[in-house]
């Protein structure tokens, strides 16, 4: 079975702060993972995945992840926070790329921006 | 490129009543998936169609079920509607590139 564990269910940071939103999975077999935001009332919008490629991945809005297979670690970070990041984020892992395997979520971590 | 289209985007239901909710994947997607969003268990998987096959079944009662056309589109359908069904249901369009997202239904049952 795979799972996630997002560390710290709210965050808050100041505007121009360093963003760094914990992330540590467990799975059986190599894993891909994701990162996706939520906005008040919308649906997932993916802001980078690993897929084996390469263990740095950068995402879009300035968001990047590194995958550390030691510390089955993948923390989401931005060097410098903006107000439009007030959002919730969410870890996942699934076992393909190919749509035919489910999504495991994590709990979510909530982003505050502090002007 | 239109992305994945979820209809409605609200409903309020009587409980005991019936719900379709429909989903049309992005253009050559043929992999859809279903997730149910609530405040106290999270993002949770219910099942997965490829092809008007279903592969992958969560663990939700029998009332929760689905069905995918031959033009890719989904729906899911939830019998006996019940409070603790009120939640905002996700679907997912999926191909080799990763799994896209809809805007959601937020079901309300009252």
């Amino acid at each position: 079975a795979q799972s996630v564990t997002q560390l710290g269910s709210h965050v808050s940071v100041s505007e121009g702060a360093l963003v760094l939103l914990r992330c540590n999975y467990s799975s059986s077999v190599p894993p891909y993972l994701f990162w996706y935001v939520q906005y008040p009332n919308q649906g997932l919008q993916l802001l980078l995945k690993y897929t084996s490629a390469a263990t740095l991945v950068k995402g879009i809005n300035g968001f990047e992840a590194e995958f550390k297979k030691s510390e089955t670690s993948f923390h989401l970070t931005k060097p410098s926070a903006h107000m439009s990041d007030a959002a919730e984020y969410f870890c996942a892992v699934t076992r393909s790329n190919f749509g035919n395997e489910k999504l495991t979520f994590g709990t979510g971590t909530r982003l505050t921006i502090i002007p | 490129k239109a992305g994945v289209t979820q209809t409605p985007r609200y409903l309020i239901k009587t409980r005991g009543q019936q719900v379709t909710l429909s989903c049309s994947p992005i253009s050559g997607h043929r992999s859809v998936s279903w997730y149910q969003q609530t405040p106290g268990q999270g993002l949770q998987f219910l099942f997965e169609y490829f092809s008007e096959t279903q592969r992958n079944k969560g663990n939700f009662p029998g009332r929760f079920s689905g069905r995918q056309f031959s033009n890719s589109r989904s729906e899911m359908n939830v019998s006996t509607l019940e409070l603790g069904d009120s939640a905002l249901y996700l679907c997912a369009s999926s191909s080799d590139s990763g799994y896209t997202f809809g805007s959601g239904t937020r079901l309300t049952v009252v």
